[in-house]
């Protein structure tokens, strides 16, 4: 089975300090590892993905997100928060070769104060 | 702009009286997934289509059917909705590919009277 933990259910930071979001992963095999993120009464939004190759993956809206197998951890980072960063992130994972089902965290509510 | 779109944004339904949700995209996706989401919660997969071959969660209940009569549509029934069913209801779409990646659409919210 496989499965993701984030860890903080709210994360406030300060406008133009930087912010990290934590997930951990458990899989049986290699991940691939996914962050959405989602504002109120929208769909998930693609930021980023790892799939094998250079552990730190830059995606959309100068987000980035360094993977660590050893860690087993995915956190998604930012160099300086903006106030339209606030909104819910959720880490997803799959197990390469398995069915496509993707399995979700229980989300983080990141909030950037101004 | 290619894209996943629901319609509607936003449904009340009654009590019981069947309701049916609509995904459409323009992607030309071969898998088109239907998620259940609560309250800010984790999004739950339903079921999923794969080209015509459809895959349901052992836990969807049965209230819950879903229709793919093309590549580009794809309809969610809720046969007699609950009051426990409401919820924010979310389509998506990936091409196979390695890693695939699941685009989403706006989803639907639906409010159960």
């Amino acid at each position: 089975a496989q499965s993701v933990a984030q860890p903080e259910d709210q994360v406030n930071v300060a406008e133009g300090n930087p912010l990290t979001v934590k997930c951990t992963y458990s899989v049986s095999g290699n991940p691939y590892l996914f962050w959405y993120v989602q504002y109120p009464n929208r769909g998930l939004q693609f930021l980023l993905k790892y799939i094998t190759g250079d552990n730190l993956v830059k995606g959309s809206y100068g987000f980035e997100a360094e993977f660590n197998k050893s860690q087993t951890s995915f956190h998604l980072k930012k160099p300086s928060a903006l106030v339209s960063d606030s909104a819910l992130y959720f880490c997803a994972v799959r197990a390469s070769g398995s069915a496509r089902q993707l399995t979700f965290g229980s989300g983080t509510q990141l909030t950037v104060l101004p | 702009d290619a894209m996943v779109i629901q319609n509607p944004r936003y449904q009340v339904t009654q009590f019981g009286k069947p309701v049916t949700l609509s995904c459409s995209q323009t992607l030309n996706h071969n898998v088109m997934y239907w998620y259940q989401q609560k309250s800010s919660q984790a999004p739950k997969l339903l079921f999923h289509y794969y080209d015509k071959d459809f895959n349901n969660e052992a836990d969807t209940p049965d209230n819950f059917q879903s229709r793919r009569p093309n590549t580009s549509f794809c309809f969610l029934d809720i046969r007699s909705p609950g009051l426990g069913d409401a919820a924010m209801y979310l389509c998506a779409t990936s091409r196979v590919a390695v890693g695939e990646t699941q685009y989403f659409g706006p989803g639907t919210r639906l409010l159960v009277l």
